[in-house]
Parts: structure tokens; C-alpha cells; sequence
């Protein structure tokens, strides 16, 4: 069964110091997400893709946060520098193209557990 | 705005017993859709169920029902005869937009079951 990979799973790091996330979306799946789930929380949308193309990313940092998906196929989210408050996991999902017809459902990957020292 | 309220931090049950987690949902729009979604400590999210605004029929699936009701902006899932392994982290989420399928979800509810 096709499943969304991300590395790592768990990531130690000091702040000041970048770290970068990566994701592997399900072959065939045009949008990509990426959510941050802060302890006690639940998941929230950071950015969002349409094959290489930012759909949403309101809610994203900048100043410190910048995705890519070059290719249209896999991603990298990355954080420089890392701040305490970014300890959180970090979780990928993707799913078929937008107006595509019918709901598009979104296959989350396992996540990546970032703590900050 | 889209908003879905959990207002169940934790609920323990004794094993066998049924368990209701409640979820209030907003929403402007007319087409939405609504999830569960269950996460155990290994982290990843699991679904659970999808059901879309015009469709308020209750859903059983074994030992799992939910209940939509949109006269109250509810969708509240019950565990018949719970078990260990129900123990998770349970999540409501909305979709509001039809083709934009970003998710919002509420803080979720902490299930421990005990044996």
C-alpha cells in the first residue's frame, strides 16, 4: 500500500542551529501539506502545494521557515534558525489534485519529531 | 472562519464501557465535510470517517458511530464496548471548501482506556 515518507522520524537540535524535514508524498498526488501539531494540540496548516506551486502558506513563518518542492514530487520544509517553540511534530500529507472532482482525501505520513534544546 | 471545538481534554473509561467524544463545529459555508481522526502515541494520524454536510445519516462501523447532527453543528463519535487499544488521541477536523481540502482540527480528546 502506497504510504507518505518522512525523515527523520525524530530530530534533536539547538536553537540557532537550521534543520530541515523532508517528505515523500504518494506517487500520482499533485497537493502536498505540511502541518505543525504542538504538543496538546491539534495539527495546523503551515503551507500547502499544487504540484511545485505555494496554494497556502499563510500561516507560515517566513522569517524563519521557508518549502519547496522543486519538482512537484517530493518536499522540504525547512527552519533557520530554530527557536524553543518550533519543538512540535511536523506532519505531511498529500492527496490528489485540487478540483479534481469528489472529495480529495488526505494520507498523512508518520511525522517528524522535532525538539528543540 | 472555520473553527471545531473539543471541549473534552481527557476522558478515562473503565474498560467495556461506552464513550462518547463530543465535537462543535462553525462554519459560513454550505459544503463542508467532517473527520475523525484517531493518533496513537506512535504519532501518526489514523482516519477514521468522512461525512459531507448534506449527508446527516448516522454512520456505525463495528464498535464505532457517529452522529452528525447540523442542527447543533455537532459530530459526535461514541466507542461501544471500548477497549484497551481504543486508548489514542481523537481528533474532529472540518473541510470547509469544496476542492480546497485543508483541514482544520480542534485540540482533540485524550481516551484512556483502563484495564
Amino acid at each position: 500500500e502506497a504510504e507518505v515518507a518522512q525523515s527523520p522520524r525524530y530530530k534533536i537540535t539547538e536553537k540557532s542551529q537550521a534543520v530541515a524535514f523532508w517528505c515523500d508524498p504518494i506517487s500520482g498526488h499533485a497537493t502536498l501539506y505540511w502541518y505543525r501539531q504542538i504538543l496538546g494540540q491539534g495539527p495546523e496548516l503551515l503551507v500547502q502545494f499544487q504540484d511545485e506551486s505555494v496554494v497556502d502558506d499563510s500561516q507560515l513563518p517566513k522569517d524563519r521557515f521557508s518549502a519547496e518542492r522543486l519538482k512537484g514530487v517530493d518536499s522540504t520544509l525547512k527552519i533557520q534558525p530554530a527557536e524553543l517553540g518550533d519543538s512540535a511534530m511536523y506532519l505531511c500529507a498529500s492527496s490528489l489534485a485540487r478540483g479534481s472532482g469528489g472529495y480529495n482525501e488526505q494520507f498523512f505520513g508518520p511525522g517528524t519529531r522535532l525538539t528543540v534544546l | 472562519a472555520q473553527k471545531v471545538t473539543q471541549a473534552q481534554t481527557e476522558i478515562s473509561v473503565v474498560e467495556k464501557e461506552d464513550v462518547t467524544l463530543d465535537c462543535v463545529y462553525e462554519t459560513r459555508d454550505t459544503t463542508y465535510y467532517l473527520f475523525w481522526y484517531k493518533q496513537p502515541p506512535s504519532g501518526e494520524l489514523v482516519f477514521l470517517i468522512r461525512r459531507n454536510s448534506f449527508d446527516e445519516q448516522n454512520e456505525i462501523s463495528g464498535r464505532y458511530s457517529w452522529n452528525f447532527q447540523k442542527s447543533t453543528s455537532s459530530f459526535n463519535f461514541t466507542i461501544t464496548a471500548s477497549q484497551v487499544v481504543d486508548s489514542a488521541v481523537y481528533f474532529c477536523a472540518l473541510s470547509e471548501d469544496f476542492g480546497n481540502e485543508k483541514l482544520t482540527f480542534g485540540t482533540g480528546t485524550r481516551l484512556t482506556i483502563i484495564p
